[in-house]
């Protein structure tokens, strides 16, 4: 079936450096992707999205890139701070706004 | 607090055993979505409502789970005979129709012993 997946489950960044998540999916269909943040016992909350006639968009400390030719979304925090330290999800819509999401990356920042 | 609430955040409750997990969604949001995620994964699709018309059910939801929104408010989702299996964070999920983003909840923690 078709799927949304991120390339590594972990990531350690030193704190001040950037952090790149990567997330890769495989339906074609898919028109829209966002990102969630999800601290330990919370809710996932929403970062940043993008929709798929973007390959690029910005948000405060974050960036959000898309290559629909290799299906590909990554996304970027400027100058990671220890409240970064969490789960990052991606997530894809292709059909009517039912989102499907990947494993997740578990972000350590480190002091 | 006008974000989505859940209710209870945590239940312990033997197998076999029923329960009941609320779910109070943004005001002016029409759609509800329940997901359910388990230790290390993202969350799964349950199930969603446009105002009170549930639109879908996944696969992952059997028989013994039931949801409803029957005033197209406040939702409810229940789990009948529970499973140890079925131990995870039911969480929920609202939006205005075909906007994309989904406010989540804290989630509701269930434990079957």
């Amino acid at each position: 079936g078709e799927s949304v997946g991120l390339h590594l489950p972990t990531l350690s960044v030193q704190e001040g450096d950037n952090s790149i998540i990567n997330c890769a999916y495989s339906n074609s269909a898919s028109d829209y992707f966002i990102w969630y943040k999800q601290e330990s016992g919370k809710g996932p909350q929403f970062i940043i999205d993008i929709r798929s006639n973007m390959d690029k968009r910005q948000g405060q400390r974050v960036t959000v890139l898309l290559n629909k030719t290799v299906k590909h979304l990554s996304l970027q925090i400027a100058a990671t701070q220890p409240g970064d330290s969490a789960v990052y999800f991606c997530a894809e819509n292709a059909n009517d706004y039912k989102l499907s999401f990947g494993a997740g990356t578990t972000v350590t920042v480190r002091a | 607090d006008t974000g989505v609430s859940q209710d209870p955040r945590h239940k312990i409750t033997k197998r076999g055993q029923n329960v009941t997990f609320r779910c109070d969604p943004i005001s002016e949001h029409n759609r509800l979505y329940w997901y359910r995620q388990t230790l290390g994964q993202g969350p799964e699709f349950l199930t969603y409502f446009q105002n009170e018309a549930q639109l879908e059910k996944s696969r992952l939801l059997s028989d013994r789970f039931s949801a409803e929104r029957p005033k197209g408010s406040f939702s409810t989702l229940e789990i009948q005979r529970t499973e140890q299996g079925d131990s995870a964070m039911y969480l929920c999920a609202s939006s205005r129709s075909n906007t994309g983003e989904l406010f989540f909840g804290e989630g509701s923690r269930l434990t079957v012993l």
